[in-house]
């Protein structure tokens, strides 16, 4: 079945990082997504990673796949209060390339 | 801006009237998708075009959605007799699919209000 789970919120100090983490299902998914909701707004793709890979560094963003247990996680380093955003992971379904997203993990930063 | 874009940005509308949604994808982009998000949800799939054909169709989509792409470009989401259940966001995303690595870049979503 399609299904990604993902914490609901995370609350952090500014200059601490935060790890989000996200569970899926889909065995068969190829690439894996973190996008980034800012209220009122649409989706901004902030990195993604290959099944493939266990590791993804990218700035202050690093994903980590430990694909045994269908585990994601991003991890923000320094995060900011800028960073305060709603954050979902999804997976690439195998046919026809749609999106499954998990319902979003609300990161607080706070100063 | 070269980005998707969406009109209207906001709706509101009366239950049992229709609606019409517009999205432009990024120019050259031959996938078309579309996903709608309710409150404190992640976004759900509703269909998705390749070119012209619509490939797919989530159990989602009731027979009161429709959606096209008629020339391979710019696509429009219709809901007929709508209902309150269909407050949500609607979002388009593009992709240059072309099978292995697929970003979608999203658009910044129709905001539908059904009173």
């Amino acid at each position: 079945g399609e299904d990604v789970e993902q914490s609901l919120f995370l609350s952090v100090r500014e200059g601490d990082s935060s790890v989000i983490n996200c569970t899926y299902t889909d065995s068969s998914s190829t690439y894996l997504y973190w996008y980034k909701q800012e209220p009122g707004a649409g989706l901004q793709l902030l990195t993604y990673i290959f099944s493939n890979m266990d590791m993804k560094q990218d700035q202050r963003l690093t994903v980590l796949l430990n694909k045994k247990d269908k585990h994601l996680s991003l991890r923000i380093a320094d995060t900011q209060t800028g960073d305060s955003a709603i954050y979902f992971c999804a997976e690439r379904y195998n046919q026809g390339g749609k999106l499954i997203f998990g319902q979003g993990t609300e990161l607080s930063v706070k100063p | 801006d070269t980005g998707v874009s969406q009109d209207p940005r906001h709706k509101i509308t009366k239950r049992g009237q229709n609606v019409t949604f517009r999205c432009d994808p990024i120019s050259e982009h031959n996938r078309l998708y579309w996903y709608r998000q309710t409150l404190g949800q992640g976004p759900e799939f509703l269909t998705y075009f390749q070119n012209e054909a619509q490939l797919e169709k989530s159990r989602l989509l009731s027979d009161r959605f429709s959606a096209e792409r008629p020339k391979g470009s710019f696509s429009t989401l219709e809901i007929q007799r709508t209902e309150q259940g269909d407050s949500a966001m609607y979002l388009c995303a593009s992709s240059s699919g072309t099978g292995g690595l697929e970003t979608q870049y999203f658009g910044p979503g129709t905001r539908l209000l059904v009173l």
